[in-house]
């Protein structure tokens, strides 16, 4: 297993087109989280998911934005009518349930660059 | 005011030095992790406790839930030891979000 991928690593793009990322979790894992982070700050949640189920949902996911992980596999962040506010590295972590005997903690993916120009 | 405090935001060491970060919560906690990101983004999961130490290598991670603290401790530091270093928790109460300090970049020198 190679870890959590991201595609693309890096995205340019003009003020109100629509943008989508995916992130492909380590395969036996559960749990799929995508966070924001800016320049010189911390990362900030987005959004989870156990399996297919989205159950959290950050008050940061404007109606712009949306998540889905259909088969509880692989999930997919899509942002439409892109403001330059939106520019930031998207990150994708994942975990397995607790009490499942891995080692827990959230393995995070390379992450996406987005410029919104 | 931030959940996740961190100090200091940066930190310039000679190689060799014993380094501490520290990390300074608001909320109930059930976990707090330390992570480390290089330039370019990648973010690597250090250590994850919720009480006590732990120590892997020459890291040292301690936490006091009573005062609501934990210190990332470097021995003998080294210039690959040069990274941003984040300080986050995850809340009581069954979310399993994690809320981030916003690092502390960390320089070693040779």
């Amino acid at each position: 297993d190679t870890g959590v991928s991201q595609d693309p690593r890096h995205k340019i793009t003009k003020r109100g087109q629509n943008v989508t990322f995916r992130c492909d979790p380590i395969s036996e894992h559960n749990r799929l989280y995508w966070y924001r982070q800016t320049l010189g700050q911390g990362p900030e949640f987005l959004t989870y998911f156990q399996n297919e189920a989205q159950l959290e949902k950050s008050r940061l996911l404007s109606d712009r934005f949306s998540a889905e992980r259909p088969k509880g596999s692989f999930s997919t962040l899509e942002i439409q009518r892109t403001e330059q506010g939106d520019s930031a590295m998207y990150l994708c972590a994942s975990s397995p349930l607790r009490g499942t005997g891995r080692p827990g903690g959230q393995y995070f993916g390379p992450g996406t660059r987005l410029l919104v120009l | 005011k931030n959940e996740v405090e961190q100090s200091p935001q940066n930190l310039t060491a000679q190689e060799g030095e014993f380094i501490t970060i520290n990390c300074s919560y608001s909320v109930g906690i059930s976990a707090l992790h330390w992570l480390q990101q290089h330039p370019g983004g990648g973010i690597v999961s250090l250590f994850m406790l919720s009480s006590g130490k732990k120590k892997h290598g020459r890291l040292i991670a301690t936490i006091n839930i009573q005062e609501k603290h934990s210190s990332l401790h470097i021995t003998a530091s080294h210039p690959r030891d040069s990274a941003v270093y984040i300080c986050a928790v995850r809340l009581l109460g069954g979310s399993e979000k994690l809320v981030f300090g916003k690092g502390t970049k960390l320089t070693v020198n040779p």
